[in-house]
């Protein structure tokens, strides 16, 4: 069990400029979710992945923002045209999908990227 | 909608005393569960310690248990014996089968 990992750590960018963000689940985990933290806040649920499928977004997630699984494995979220208010902590998680004896699973944490607009 | 409530911004506690972080939720759900995530500054969130509503048993993990009051929809956590590496951000966190919601947190300072 290598952990989660996000890619980069932090990246700082011009506003209006596009960002994109990796993040590598735990191998056996077929869930995948991103969230945002923003300074002072607990973090926000932006959407999450079943494999490749994408099941749910946050109505905060705008159409700027865009996140794919493509082969089930590792995902990319994407921001266009950055603004200063995308400023925050981006967080992904994942877990094993819950099953009827165990129930919802905890999600494991990465270590987040950390955006900066100028 | 669901909602998480931390109503502490920020507790202290000395090292070797006993601490009581306090949540209050909201769901309409039967079926959920409820989790305690510490993250260390600059450090990834880790979980704590985990509670299904549907059992009456609080939750224990070593110097970590959970006050679980259904009725009340109140999840305080107790952190006994503190330690040094205790200090975090805690956030309280309510889940079903999906996405996670959180509270704001409550940062935990323990003093030597």
């Amino acid at each position: 069990d290598t952990g989660v990992s996000q890619n980069p750590r932090h990246k700082i960018t011009k506003r209006g400029q596009n960002v994109t963000f990796r993040c590598d689940p735990i191998s056996e985990h077929n869930r995948l979710y991103w969230y945002r933290q923003t300074l002072g806040q607990g973090p926000e649920f932006l959407t999450y992945f079943q494999n490749e499928a994408q099941l749910e977004k946050s109505r905060l997630l705008s159409d700027r923002f865009s996140a794919e699984r493509p082969k089930g494995s590792f995902s990319t979220l994407e921001i266009q045209r950055t603004e200063q208010g995308d400023s925050a902590m981006y967080l992904c998680a994942s877990s094993p999908v819950p099953d009827k004896t165990l129930g919802g699973q905890p999600q494991h944490f990465g270590d987040g990227t950390r955006l900066s607009i100028l | 909608a669901q909602t998480v409530t931390q109503s502490q911004p920020e507790m202290s506690v000395q090292e070797a005393e006993t601490v009581t972080l306090s949540c209050t939720y909201d769901t309409s759900e039967s079926d959920y569960y409820l989790f305690w995530y510490k993250q260390p500054p600059s450090r990834q969130m880790i979980l704590v310690i985990r509670q299904e509503a549907y059992k009456q048993q609080n939750a224990t993990e070593n110097r970590f248990s959970v006050n679980f009051q259904k009725a009340a929809k109140s999840f305080s956590l107790k952190i006994s014996d503190s330690q040094l590496g205790d200090a975090a951000m805690y956030f309280c966190a309510l889940g079903g089968s999906e996405k996670l919601v959180f509270g704001k947190g409550t940062k935990l300072t323990v003093n030597p």
